[in-house]
Protein backbone atom coordinates (compact mmCIF):
# COMPACT_ATOMS: atom_id res chain seq x y z
CA UNK A 1 0.00 0.00 0.00
CA UNK A 2 1.14 3.50 -0.13
CA UNK A 3 2.96 5.16 2.43
CA UNK A 4 3.14 8.25 3.98
CA UNK A 5 5.82 9.20 6.42
CA UNK A 6 6.62 12.34 8.77
CA UNK A 7 9.30 13.59 10.23
CA UNK A 8 10.28 14.24 13.80
CA UNK A 9 8.27 11.57 15.15
CA UNK A 10 8.95 12.98 18.34
CA UNK A 11 10.27 16.98 19.17
CA UNK A 12 10.40 18.71 22.18
CA UNK A 13 10.70 22.70 22.11
CA UNK A 14 10.89 25.71 24.38
CA UNK A 15 7.68 28.46 24.23
CA UNK A 16 7.72 30.57 21.58
CA UNK A 17 9.85 28.84 19.16
CA UNK A 18 8.75 27.55 15.67
CA UNK A 19 8.16 24.02 14.75
CA UNK A 20 8.27 22.31 11.37
CA UNK A 21 6.79 18.76 10.58
CA UNK A 22 7.28 16.89 7.56
CA UNK A 23 4.27 15.27 5.38
CA UNK A 24 5.91 13.12 2.60
CA UNK A 25 4.20 10.90 0.47
CA UNK A 26 6.63 8.22 -0.85
CA UNK A 27 5.96 6.24 -3.76
CA UNK A 28 2.92 8.35 -4.78
CA UNK A 29 1.60 11.74 -5.66
CA UNK A 30 -0.81 13.14 -3.43
CA UNK A 31 -3.34 15.44 -4.88
CA UNK A 32 -4.50 16.72 -1.26
CA UNK A 33 -3.04 16.76 1.98
CA UNK A 34 -4.56 16.61 5.80
CA UNK A 35 -2.94 17.46 8.63
CA UNK A 36 -4.99 16.19 11.89
CA UNK A 37 -4.83 16.77 15.43
CA UNK A 38 -4.96 14.27 18.28
CA UNK A 39 -5.62 14.91 22.10
CA UNK A 40 -4.82 12.02 24.21
CA UNK A 41 -8.26 9.87 24.53
CA UNK A 42 -9.68 11.98 21.94
CA UNK A 43 -10.66 11.91 18.15
CA UNK A 44 -8.43 13.09 15.32
CA UNK A 45 -9.91 16.41 14.75
CA UNK A 46 -9.03 18.03 11.15
CA UNK A 47 -7.11 21.15 11.10
CA UNK A 48 -6.79 22.30 7.24
CA UNK A 49 -6.67 20.53 3.74
CA UNK A 50 -3.51 21.71 1.72
CA UNK A 51 -3.75 21.07 -2.06
CA UNK A 52 -0.28 21.67 -3.74
CA UNK A 53 0.40 25.34 -5.34
CA UNK A 54 -2.86 26.81 -3.30
CA UNK A 55 -3.61 28.34 0.20
CA UNK A 56 -4.30 25.68 2.69
CA UNK A 57 -8.06 25.44 3.77
CA UNK A 58 -8.51 25.75 7.58
CA UNK A 59 -11.05 24.30 9.63
CA UNK A 60 -13.39 26.56 11.56
CA UNK A 61 -11.17 27.60 15.20
CA UNK A 62 -7.75 26.48 13.56
CA UNK A 63 -5.30 29.71 13.77
CA UNK A 64 -4.10 29.60 10.41
CA UNK A 65 -0.81 32.27 11.56
CA UNK A 66 -0.60 29.79 14.15
CA UNK A 67 -0.57 26.39 11.94
CA UNK A 68 1.17 27.13 8.50
CA UNK A 69 0.74 24.70 5.87
CA UNK A 70 2.96 24.27 2.88
CA UNK A 71 2.00 22.13 0.31
CA UNK A 72 5.05 22.39 -2.25
CA UNK A 73 5.17 19.19 -4.08
CA UNK A 74 2.73 16.63 -5.12
CA UNK A 75 4.98 14.52 -2.40
CA UNK A 76 5.64 17.06 0.52
CA UNK A 77 3.37 18.92 2.84
CA UNK A 78 5.10 20.82 5.85
CA UNK A 79 3.20 22.10 8.86
CA UNK A 80 4.44 25.18 11.05
CA UNK A 81 3.68 25.77 14.46
CA UNK A 82 4.43 28.87 15.05
CA UNK A 83 5.37 30.88 18.67
CA UNK A 84 4.33 27.40 19.90
CA UNK A 85 3.25 27.22 23.56
CA UNK A 86 2.53 24.65 25.84
CA UNK A 87 -0.97 24.25 24.61
CA UNK A 88 0.02 23.48 21.25
CA UNK A 89 1.55 20.02 22.45
CA UNK A 90 -0.45 17.13 20.61
CA UNK A 91 -0.09 14.59 18.45
CA UNK A 92 0.03 15.87 14.52
CA UNK A 93 -1.17 13.51 12.46
CA UNK A 94 -1.14 13.68 8.30
CA UNK A 95 -2.71 12.12 5.83
CA UNK A 96 -2.37 11.90 1.93
CA UNK A 97 -4.68 11.22 -0.58
CA UNK A 98 -4.63 9.31 -3.67
CA UNK A 99 -7.16 9.22 -6.51
CA UNK A 100 -9.37 10.68 -8.78
CA UNK A 101 -12.54 10.22 -8.00
CA UNK A 102 -15.07 12.15 -5.23
CA UNK A 103 -13.91 9.91 -2.87
CA UNK A 104 -10.69 8.95 -2.65
CA UNK A 105 -8.73 6.41 0.19
CA UNK A 106 -6.38 8.54 2.70
CA UNK A 107 -3.38 7.18 3.74
CA UNK A 108 -2.31 8.16 7.03
CA UNK A 109 1.35 8.88 8.20
CA UNK A 110 2.45 7.88 11.70
CA UNK A 111 2.15 11.03 13.85
CA UNK A 112 4.76 13.60 15.22
CA UNK A 113 4.37 13.95 18.87
CA UNK A 114 4.87 17.52 20.02
CA UNK A 115 5.91 18.78 23.20
CA UNK A 116 6.15 22.24 24.10
CA UNK A 117 8.06 22.89 27.53
CA UNK B 1 -24.01 17.58 12.13
CA UNK B 2 -22.45 14.82 11.27
CA UNK B 3 -20.52 12.36 14.51
CA UNK B 4 -19.32 9.16 15.38
CA UNK B 5 -19.33 7.58 18.87
CA UNK B 6 -17.47 4.68 19.50
CA UNK B 7 -18.42 2.68 22.84
CA UNK B 8 -15.79 1.25 24.75
CA UNK B 9 -12.65 3.28 24.68
CA UNK B 10 -10.78 -0.31 26.41
CA UNK B 11 -11.94 -3.69 25.25
CA UNK B 12 -10.63 -7.12 25.85
CA UNK B 13 -10.70 -10.53 24.69
CA UNK B 14 -9.42 -13.87 24.82
CA UNK B 15 -7.52 -14.98 21.97
CA UNK B 16 -9.37 -16.75 20.32
CA UNK B 17 -12.68 -15.21 21.32
CA UNK B 18 -15.12 -12.80 18.97
CA UNK B 19 -14.31 -9.41 18.58
CA UNK B 20 -16.77 -6.49 18.59
CA UNK B 21 -16.06 -3.10 18.89
CA UNK B 22 -18.44 -0.66 18.52
CA UNK B 23 -19.29 2.38 16.11
CA UNK B 24 -22.48 4.75 15.87
CA UNK B 25 -22.54 7.65 13.72
CA UNK B 26 -25.19 10.37 13.23
CA UNK B 27 -25.66 12.14 9.87
CA UNK B 28 -28.52 13.37 8.52
CA UNK B 29 -27.11 12.05 4.84
CA UNK B 30 -26.49 8.96 3.88
CA UNK B 31 -22.45 8.45 4.97
CA UNK B 32 -19.50 6.90 4.28
CA UNK B 33 -17.78 4.60 7.21
CA UNK B 34 -14.56 3.51 7.58
CA UNK B 35 -12.50 1.35 10.24
CA UNK B 36 -9.19 2.12 10.88
CA UNK B 37 -6.39 0.15 12.72
CA UNK B 38 -3.46 2.30 14.36
CA UNK B 39 -0.63 -0.13 15.62
CA UNK B 40 2.04 1.58 17.68
CA UNK B 41 4.56 4.45 16.51
CA UNK B 42 2.24 3.55 12.71
CA UNK B 43 -0.30 5.32 10.64
CA UNK B 44 -3.86 4.60 10.35
CA UNK B 45 -4.47 1.60 8.14
CA UNK B 46 -7.43 1.27 6.70
CA UNK B 47 -9.56 -1.74 7.56
CA UNK B 48 -12.44 -1.53 6.01
CA UNK B 49 -14.88 0.78 4.42
CA UNK B 50 -18.87 1.23 3.37
CA UNK B 51 -19.51 3.51 0.32
CA UNK B 52 -23.31 2.25 -0.06
CA UNK B 53 -22.73 -1.22 -1.92
CA UNK B 54 -23.54 -4.26 0.38
CA UNK B 55 -24.31 -3.51 3.83
CA UNK B 56 -21.67 -6.48 4.91
CA UNK B 57 -18.37 -5.49 4.65
CA UNK B 58 -15.00 -7.67 4.53
CA UNK B 59 -12.24 -6.13 5.32
CA UNK B 60 -8.50 -7.09 5.66
CA UNK B 61 -7.08 -9.26 8.46
CA UNK B 62 -10.66 -11.64 8.79
CA UNK B 63 -12.56 -8.26 10.02
CA UNK B 64 -15.89 -7.53 8.91
CA UNK B 65 -18.67 -4.84 9.65
CA UNK B 66 -22.54 -4.54 9.16
CA UNK B 67 -23.61 -1.01 8.15
CA UNK B 68 -27.50 -0.99 9.96
CA UNK B 69 -28.98 2.26 8.81
CA UNK B 70 -31.97 1.28 11.59
CA UNK B 71 -29.72 1.28 14.28
CA UNK B 72 -26.94 3.72 12.77
CA UNK B 73 -24.44 1.72 13.85
CA UNK B 74 -21.42 0.04 11.72
CA UNK B 75 -20.14 -2.33 14.79
CA UNK B 76 -16.70 -4.14 13.57
CA UNK B 77 -16.28 -7.63 14.14
CA UNK B 78 -13.37 -10.91 13.58
CA UNK B 79 -15.05 -14.27 14.82
CA UNK B 80 -11.72 -15.30 16.08
CA UNK B 81 -9.08 -12.71 17.84
CA UNK B 82 -5.39 -12.99 17.61
CA UNK B 83 -2.83 -11.38 19.24
CA UNK B 84 -1.35 -9.67 16.44
CA UNK B 85 -4.58 -7.95 16.30
CA UNK B 86 -4.22 -5.78 19.36
CA UNK B 87 -3.95 -2.06 18.39
CA UNK B 88 -6.06 0.60 18.66
CA UNK B 89 -8.97 1.20 16.07
CA UNK B 90 -10.88 4.05 14.53
CA UNK B 91 -14.51 4.23 13.21
CA UNK B 92 -14.77 7.27 10.67
CA UNK B 93 -17.45 8.86 8.97
CA UNK B 94 -17.72 11.01 5.56
CA UNK B 95 -20.31 12.59 4.75
CA UNK B 96 -21.20 13.17 0.93
CA UNK B 97 -21.08 16.52 -0.07
CA UNK B 98 -17.77 17.26 2.81
CA UNK B 99 -15.59 14.25 1.80
CA UNK B 100 -14.06 15.05 4.84
CA UNK B 101 -13.27 12.34 7.76
CA UNK B 102 -14.92 12.87 11.36
CA UNK B 103 -13.19 10.13 13.68
CA UNK B 104 -14.51 8.69 16.59
CA UNK B 105 -12.40 8.46 20.01
CA UNK B 106 -10.98 5.17 19.19
CA UNK B 107 -11.34 1.61 20.99
CA UNK B 108 -7.93 0.78 22.26
CA UNK B 109 -8.15 -3.61 21.88
CA UNK B 110 -6.18 -6.07 23.79
CA UNK B 111 -5.78 -9.71 23.25
CA UNK B 112 -5.02 -12.16 26.00
CA UNK B 113 -3.61 -15.15 25.87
Amino acid sequence: GAVVSQHPSRVICKSGTSVKIECRSLDFQATTMFWYRQFPKQSLMLMATSNEGSKATYEQGVEKDKFLINHASLTLSTLTVTSAHPEDSSFYICSAEFGTQVLNEQFFGPGTRLTVL
Amino acid sequence: AQSVTQLGSHVSVSEGALVLLRCNYSSSVPPYLFWYVQYPNQGLQLLLKYTSAATLVKGINGFEAEFKKSETSFHLTKPSAHMSDAAEYFCAVVTSGTYKYIFGTGTRLKVLA
